[in-house]
C-alpha cells in the first residue's frame, strides 16, 4: 500500500465554520507533511511532523491547527479562516531516518480543495 | 531566496527526448537534487533523486554535473501523459520545498 489518502476531496465552509482534513497512510512512514496551494503557483510547506512530533510550522496563522494522533493519521483543524485560505491542501509522507534506506522521497495525496465563502 | 533556477515552459515533440534543466549554484555538499511532476489537479510525484551520480529509473535520467551546480531530468521518450508541471527541489531529506518548476508540454 502506497498510499496517501485524504478526505475530503472537496470541502466548503463558511468563515465561521469549524472543519479538519484528515490524512492517513499506511506504509510505517514516520515524517508527515502539509502544503498549501494555490492556483497556478507551486506547493508550499506549512507544516512537518516527525514521529508525531511537529518539527517544522513555517509560519502558519493559527487559524490552522495540525495535529498528529499517531503515526499513520495527520489532521488539518481549520477555524474562522479567510476567503484567501481557499486552495488545494495536500498531504505528504515519507520515511524519517539517517539511514541510507531514506531516499527522502515523499509520497502526496490527491489534496483536499477548500473554498471558503 | 530560491535554491533553484528553471525554465518558466517547454514544449517537446511526442516520442521525443525531454531535456529539462536546472540550475542549483548554492547546492550544499549533502543537498540531494530531486525531481517531482504535477499533473493537473493531482498531488506531486516523485521522479528521480541523486546526491553526485548520474542516476536512471523508469521514469526518467538525472544528469548531475560534477560541480553540483546544475543538473539536467531526461524523459527519454515523452508522451502525451508527460504533459506536466516539473519541479527540480533541493533538499535534504524531509525538509522538500518547491519552486515555480517548468511547464512542460508535450505536443502531437
Amino acid at each position: 500500500d502506497t498510499e496517501v489518502t485524504q478526505t475530503p476531496k472537496h470541502l466548503v465552509m463558511g468563515m465561521t465554520n469549524k472543519k479538519s482534513l484528515k490524512c492517513e497512510q499506511h506504509m510505517g512512514h514516520r515524517a508527515m507533511y502539509w502544503y498549501k496551494q494555490k492556483a497556478k503557483k507551486p506547493p508550499e510547506l506549512m507544516f512537518v511532523y516527525s514521529y508525531e512530533k511537529l518539527s517544522i510550522n513555517e509560519s502558519v496563522p493559527s487559524r490552522f491547527s495540525p495535529e498528529c494522533p499517531n503515526s499513520s493519521l495527520l489532521n488539518l483543524h481549520l477555524h474562522a479562516l479567510q476567503p484567501e485560505d481557499s486552495a488545494l491542501y495536500l498531504c505528504a509522507s515519507s520515511q524519517e531516518d539517517s539511514g541510507a534506506s531514506n531516499t527522502g522521497e515523499l509520497f502526496f495525496g490527491e489534496g483536499s480543495r477548500l473554498t471558503v465563502l | 531566496d530560491a535554491k533553484t533556477t528553471q525554465p518558466t515552459s517547454m514544449d517537446c515533440a511526442e516520442g521525443r527526448a525531454a531535456n529539462l534543466p536546472c540550475n542549483h549554484s548554492t547546492i550544499s555538499g549533502n543537498e540531494y537534487v530531486y525531481w517531482y511532476r504535477q499533473i493537473h489537479s493531482q498531488g506531486p510525484q516523485y521522479i528521480i533523486h541523486g546526491l553526485k551520480n548520474n542516476e536512471t529509473n523508469e521514469m526518467a535520467s538525472l544528469i548531475i554535473t560534477e560541480d553540483r551546480k546544475s543538473s539536467t531530468l531526461i524523459l527519454p521518450h515523452a508522451t502525451l501523459r508527460d504533459t506536466a508541471v516539473y519541479y527540480c527541489i533541493v533538499s535534504y531529506p524531509n525538509d522538500m520545498r518547491f519552486g515555480a518548476g517548468t511547464r512542460l508540454t508535450v505536443k502531437p
